[in-house]
C-alpha cells in the first residue's frame, strides 16, 4: 500500500508569498503529524490532528502558520507572508490511531524562501 | 519539560563492528518510543517502535531496548555495513492531547568500508 506522500517535493518562493504544502496520509490513519525540521536541527512539532478532535496546534511558530486537515485526510499547512527563517523541510506522519501507534513518516518537502 | 537526548552526535566505525546508539529521557511516563532512520535529503523511516510494557524489539541486524525506571533506550546494530550510514533518530511519544513525538537531535552514523 502506498505511504505518506507529500507535496511538493521541493518548493522555492519569494519571501512575502504564500505557500501550501500537502499531505497525504496512509488510508485509514486518522491521526496526522507535521514537523519542522530546520538545517542541522532536531525536528520540531508543529500540529497534531486526531480524528474529529480539535487539533493541537501549540508547536505553530506564529499566526503566519496553519493547517487544515479536509475530510479527515488530506492536510495542508499554509505559510503567509513567508520568511527566509521558514526556510526547512516540513515532514508529515500518519497513525493509524494516534499513540501508542507507529508514525510513518513521508518524504518532506524542502521550503526554500530567497 | 519532557526531552530527548542523543549521544553521540556523531559516530564513525569500521564496517563489521558492532555499535550502540544511545536515547536518554527526562519523563518516564512514555507510552513506547520509536527509533527512526534519516538518509540525507530523505524523510523519516520508522525502524522499531517499543511500548512501554515492553524491553526490547529485534528487526534482522537491530535490536533497541528500553529501561524506562532509568529513561533510556538502546539502538544496537550487529556488524555494521556500509550501508548503515544515514543519522539516527529516537522519538519518545507521550501520547494525550497533544499525541506528539519528542524527537532527539539524532546521530549521525558513518561505516567506513
Amino acid at each position: 500500500g502506498a505511504g505518506v506522500s507529500q507535496s511538493p517535493s521541493n518548493k522555492v518562493t519569494e519571501k512575502g508569498k504564500d505557500v501550501e504544502l500537502r499531505c497525504d496520509p496512509i488510508s485509514g490513519h486518522t491521526a496526522l503529524y507535521w514537523y519542522r525540521q530546520s538545517l542541522g536541527q532536531g525536528l520540531e512539532f508543529l500540529i497534531y490532528f486526531q480524528g474529529n478532535s480539535a487539533p493541537d496546534k501549540s508547536g505553530l511558530p506564529s499566526d503566519r502558520f496553519s493547517a487544515e486537515r479536509t475530510g479527515g485526510s488530506v492536510s495542508t499547512l499554509t505559510i503567509q507572508r513567508t520568511q527566509q527563517e521558514d526556510s526547512a523541510v516540513y515532514l508529515c506522519a500518519s497513525s493509524p490511531r494516534g499513540p501508542p501507534d507507529e508514525a510513518f513518516f513521508g518524504q518532506g518537502t524542502r521550503l526554500t524562501v530567497v | 519539560k519532557q526531552e530527548v537526548t542523543q549521544i553521540p552526535a556523531a559516530l564513525s566505525v569500521p564496517e563489521g563492528e558492532n555499535l550502540v546508539l544511545n536515547c536518554s529521557f527526562t519523563d518516564s511516563a512514555i507510552y513506547n518510543l520509536q527509533w527512526f532512520r534519516q538518509d540525507p535529503g530523505k524523510g523519516l523511516t520508522s525502524l522499531l517502535l517499543i511500548q512501554s510494557s515492553q524491553r526490547e524489539q529485534t528487526s534482522g541486524r537491530l535490536n533497541a531496548s528500553l529501561d524506562k525506571s532509568s529513561g533510556r533506550s538502546t539502538l544496537y546494530i550487529a556488524a555494521s555495513q556500509p550501508g548503515d550510514s544515514a543519522t539516527y533518530l529516537c522519538a519518545g511519544n507521550y501520547g494525550g492531547s497533544q499525541g506528539n513525538l519528542i524527537f532527539g537531535k539524532g546521530t549521525k552514523l558513518s561505516v567506513k568500508p
